[in-house]
Protein backbone atom coordinates (compact mmCIF):
# COMPACT_ATOMS: atom_id res chain seq x y z
CA UNK A 1 0.00 0.00 0.00
CA UNK A 2 1.08 3.14 -1.13
CA UNK A 3 2.44 5.78 1.81
CA UNK A 4 0.19 8.34 0.28
CA UNK A 5 -2.90 7.94 -2.51
CA UNK A 6 -4.28 10.58 -4.89
CA UNK A 7 -6.47 10.32 -7.89
CA UNK A 8 -4.35 11.87 -10.46
CA UNK A 9 -8.04 12.71 -12.51
CA UNK A 10 -8.22 14.86 -14.88
CA UNK A 11 -11.14 16.25 -12.64
CA UNK A 12 -13.12 18.35 -14.83
CA UNK A 13 -15.44 20.75 -13.37
CA UNK A 14 -17.59 23.91 -15.17
CA UNK A 15 -16.53 27.10 -13.45
CA UNK A 16 -18.32 28.37 -10.41
CA UNK A 17 -18.71 24.54 -9.40
CA UNK A 18 -17.51 23.39 -5.42
CA UNK A 19 -14.34 20.89 -5.97
CA UNK A 20 -13.64 18.40 -4.08
CA UNK A 21 -9.68 16.95 -3.81
CA UNK A 22 -8.86 13.99 -1.68
CA UNK A 23 -6.28 12.05 -0.60
CA UNK A 24 -5.80 9.06 2.25
CA UNK A 25 -3.03 8.10 3.80
CA UNK A 26 -1.33 4.56 5.75
CA UNK A 27 0.97 6.09 8.07
CA UNK A 28 -0.59 6.85 11.48
CA UNK A 29 2.50 8.73 12.37
CA UNK A 30 1.43 11.35 9.95
CA UNK A 31 0.36 14.67 11.96
CA UNK A 32 1.15 17.59 9.67
CA UNK A 33 -0.93 18.34 6.03
CA UNK A 34 -0.51 20.45 3.29
CA UNK A 35 -1.94 21.61 0.17
CA UNK A 36 -0.27 22.46 -2.58
CA UNK A 37 -0.43 23.70 -6.33
CA UNK A 38 1.48 23.61 -8.81
CA UNK A 39 1.12 24.95 -12.38
CA UNK A 40 2.52 23.87 -15.59
CA UNK A 41 6.59 24.00 -15.34
CA UNK A 42 6.27 25.42 -12.10
CA UNK A 43 6.99 24.79 -8.61
CA UNK A 44 4.48 23.94 -5.58
CA UNK A 45 2.89 26.84 -4.23
CA UNK A 46 1.32 26.16 -0.75
CA UNK A 47 -2.34 27.15 -0.18
CA UNK A 48 -3.11 25.71 2.94
CA UNK A 49 -1.63 23.74 5.87
CA UNK A 50 -3.20 22.18 9.56
CA UNK A 51 -1.56 19.92 11.90
CA UNK A 52 -5.04 19.32 13.64
CA UNK A 53 -8.13 17.22 12.96
CA UNK A 54 -11.17 19.07 11.33
CA UNK A 55 -11.64 22.18 9.26
CA UNK A 56 -9.37 25.18 8.71
CA UNK A 57 -10.94 27.05 5.96
CA UNK A 58 -9.13 30.57 3.97
CA UNK A 59 -10.98 32.13 1.30
CA UNK A 60 -12.22 29.81 -0.80
CA UNK A 61 -10.13 27.04 0.28
CA UNK A 62 -11.27 24.72 2.81
CA UNK A 63 -9.07 21.86 4.46
CA UNK A 64 -10.52 18.99 6.24
CA UNK A 65 -8.71 16.29 7.93
CA UNK A 66 -10.00 13.24 9.55
CA UNK A 67 -7.22 11.28 11.36
CA UNK A 68 -9.19 8.80 12.04
CA UNK A 69 -10.17 7.86 8.79
CA UNK A 70 -6.36 8.72 7.97
CA UNK A 71 -8.10 10.63 4.76
CA UNK A 72 -7.80 14.81 4.00
CA UNK A 73 -9.72 17.07 1.55
CA UNK A 74 -9.52 20.15 -0.13
CA UNK A 75 -12.46 22.06 -1.22
CA UNK A 76 -12.88 25.00 -3.62
CA UNK A 77 -16.13 27.07 -3.71
CA UNK A 78 -16.69 29.35 -6.55
CA UNK A 79 -14.10 27.61 -9.09
CA UNK A 80 -12.79 29.75 -11.28
CA UNK A 81 -10.54 28.86 -14.09
CA UNK A 82 -6.80 30.26 -13.00
CA UNK A 83 -7.56 27.42 -10.59
CA UNK A 84 -6.74 25.08 -12.97
CA UNK A 85 -3.75 23.27 -11.99
CA UNK A 86 -2.39 20.32 -10.44
CA UNK A 87 -3.51 19.91 -6.60
CA UNK A 88 -1.06 17.89 -4.20
CA UNK A 89 -1.36 16.80 -0.98
CA UNK A 90 1.63 16.53 1.44
CA UNK A 91 2.53 15.33 4.59
CA UNK A 92 4.70 14.62 6.69
CA UNK A 93 5.76 13.57 10.55
CA UNK A 94 6.42 16.55 13.08
CA UNK A 95 8.30 15.21 15.76
CA UNK A 96 12.12 14.92 13.91
CA UNK A 97 11.26 19.04 13.47
CA UNK A 98 13.30 18.12 10.03
CA UNK A 99 9.92 17.20 8.28
CA UNK A 100 10.45 15.21 5.23
CA UNK A 101 7.44 15.72 3.34
CA UNK A 102 5.45 12.83 1.70
CA UNK A 103 3.52 13.60 -1.59
CA UNK A 104 0.40 12.73 -3.12
CA UNK A 105 0.78 11.60 -7.39
CA UNK A 106 -1.08 15.34 -7.93
CA UNK A 107 -5.08 15.26 -8.77
CA UNK A 108 -5.30 17.28 -12.33
CA UNK A 109 -7.97 20.43 -11.90
CA UNK A 110 -9.93 21.77 -14.77
CA UNK A 111 -11.91 24.65 -14.49
CA UNK A 112 -14.08 25.33 -17.98
CA UNK A 113 -15.43 28.92 -18.36
CA UNK B 1 6.64 38.35 -0.99
CA UNK B 2 9.86 36.63 -1.02
CA UNK B 3 10.41 33.27 -2.54
CA UNK B 4 13.15 30.81 -3.04
CA UNK B 5 15.01 31.54 -6.46
CA UNK B 6 16.78 28.13 -8.33
CA UNK B 7 19.40 28.32 -10.98
CA UNK B 8 19.64 27.43 -13.91
CA UNK B 9 15.69 26.88 -15.04
CA UNK B 10 17.01 24.27 -17.21
CA UNK B 11 20.29 22.71 -17.24
CA UNK B 12 20.98 20.29 -20.22
CA UNK B 13 24.50 17.68 -19.59
CA UNK B 14 25.73 14.99 -21.07
CA UNK B 15 25.70 11.62 -19.18
CA UNK B 16 28.70 11.12 -16.58
CA UNK B 17 29.21 14.90 -16.57
CA UNK B 18 28.99 17.01 -13.30
CA UNK B 19 26.14 19.11 -12.73
CA UNK B 20 25.38 21.69 -9.96
CA UNK B 21 22.17 22.92 -9.12
CA UNK B 22 21.67 26.52 -7.45
CA UNK B 23 19.25 27.94 -5.11
CA UNK B 24 18.72 30.99 -2.71
CA UNK B 25 16.16 30.27 -0.49
CA UNK B 26 14.12 32.72 1.84
CA UNK B 27 16.17 34.79 3.71
CA UNK B 28 15.21 34.14 7.22
CA UNK B 29 15.23 30.53 6.65
CA UNK B 30 17.25 27.82 7.94
CA UNK B 31 16.27 24.29 6.91
CA UNK B 32 17.18 23.83 3.54
CA UNK B 33 15.49 21.16 1.19
CA UNK B 34 15.54 19.47 -2.25
CA UNK B 35 13.03 17.30 -4.16
CA UNK B 36 12.69 15.97 -7.03
CA UNK B 37 9.96 14.86 -9.94
CA UNK B 38 10.74 12.98 -12.83
CA UNK B 39 8.29 13.38 -15.36
CA UNK B 40 4.58 12.30 -14.70
CA UNK B 41 5.41 11.01 -11.27
CA UNK B 42 5.40 12.30 -7.50
CA UNK B 43 7.56 14.55 -5.94
CA UNK B 44 9.49 12.96 -4.17
CA UNK B 45 12.32 14.10 -0.81
CA UNK B 46 16.03 13.92 -1.37
CA UNK B 47 17.67 15.41 1.32
CA UNK B 48 17.24 17.73 4.25
CA UNK B 49 19.91 20.61 5.78
CA UNK B 50 20.24 22.17 8.69
CA UNK B 51 23.00 23.73 10.68
CA UNK B 52 25.52 22.94 7.71
CA UNK B 53 24.90 19.33 7.83
CA UNK B 54 22.32 16.89 6.15
CA UNK B 55 19.86 16.27 8.84
CA UNK B 56 17.73 13.65 6.59
CA UNK B 57 18.62 11.42 3.07
CA UNK B 58 16.22 9.45 1.19
CA UNK B 59 17.54 6.45 -0.95
CA UNK B 60 17.65 7.96 -4.31
CA UNK B 61 20.45 10.02 -2.17
CA UNK B 62 23.50 7.96 -2.83
CA UNK B 63 27.21 9.20 -3.09
CA UNK B 64 26.85 10.92 -6.37
CA UNK B 65 24.79 13.44 -4.42
CA UNK B 66 26.24 16.10 -2.25
CA UNK B 67 25.24 19.63 -0.64
CA UNK B 68 26.42 22.55 0.29
CA UNK B 69 25.59 25.54 1.59
CA UNK B 70 28.98 27.51 0.28
CA UNK B 71 27.93 31.12 1.48
CA UNK B 72 25.27 32.89 3.79
CA UNK B 73 22.67 32.60 1.01
CA UNK B 74 23.68 30.29 -1.75
CA UNK B 75 22.24 26.22 -1.09
CA UNK B 76 23.41 23.73 -3.79
CA UNK B 77 22.66 20.49 -5.12
CA UNK B 78 25.34 18.62 -6.82
CA UNK B 79 25.26 15.50 -9.24
CA UNK B 80 29.20 14.02 -9.28
CA UNK B 81 28.70 11.74 -12.51
CA UNK B 82 25.17 12.15 -13.78
CA UNK B 83 22.76 9.35 -15.32
CA UNK B 84 20.01 9.06 -17.62
CA UNK B 85 17.70 8.34 -14.90
CA UNK B 86 18.82 11.91 -13.17
CA UNK B 87 16.47 13.48 -16.17
CA UNK B 88 14.08 14.85 -13.32
CA UNK B 89 13.02 18.56 -12.47
CA UNK B 90 14.63 19.00 -9.00
CA UNK B 91 12.98 21.72 -6.08
CA UNK B 92 14.71 23.33 -4.01
CA UNK B 93 12.66 24.51 -0.56
CA UNK B 94 12.95 26.18 2.85
CA UNK B 95 11.42 26.96 5.64
CA UNK B 96 11.44 29.56 8.58
CA UNK B 97 13.11 28.12 12.18
CA UNK B 98 10.85 27.65 14.91
CA UNK B 99 8.20 25.44 15.25
CA UNK B 100 8.20 22.02 13.01
CA UNK B 101 4.97 23.35 11.65
CA UNK B 102 6.33 26.23 9.74
CA UNK B 103 5.53 25.06 6.34
CA UNK B 104 8.24 24.54 3.55
CA UNK B 105 8.20 26.93 1.00
CA UNK B 106 9.42 25.84 -3.06
CA UNK B 107 11.47 27.29 -5.86
CA UNK B 108 10.13 26.97 -9.78
CA UNK B 109 12.73 24.04 -9.79
CA UNK B 110 15.23 23.27 -12.45
CA UNK B 111 14.73 20.85 -15.18
CA UNK B 112 17.76 18.63 -15.85
CA UNK B 113 17.90 16.60 -18.85
CA UNK B 114 20.88 14.12 -18.76
CA UNK B 115 21.71 13.61 -22.83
Amino acid sequence: QKEVEQDPGPLSVPEGAIVSLNCTYSNSAFQYFMWYRQYSRKGPELLMYTYSSGNKEDGRFTAQVDKSSKYISLFIRDSQPSDSATYLCAMTVMNTGFQKLVFGTGTRLLVSP
Amino acid sequence: EPEVTQTPSHQVTQMGQEVILRCVPISNHLYFYWYRQILGQKVEFLVSFYNNEISEKSEIFDDQFSVERPDGSNFTLKIRSTKLEDSAMYFCASRRQGNSNQPQHFGDGTRLSIL
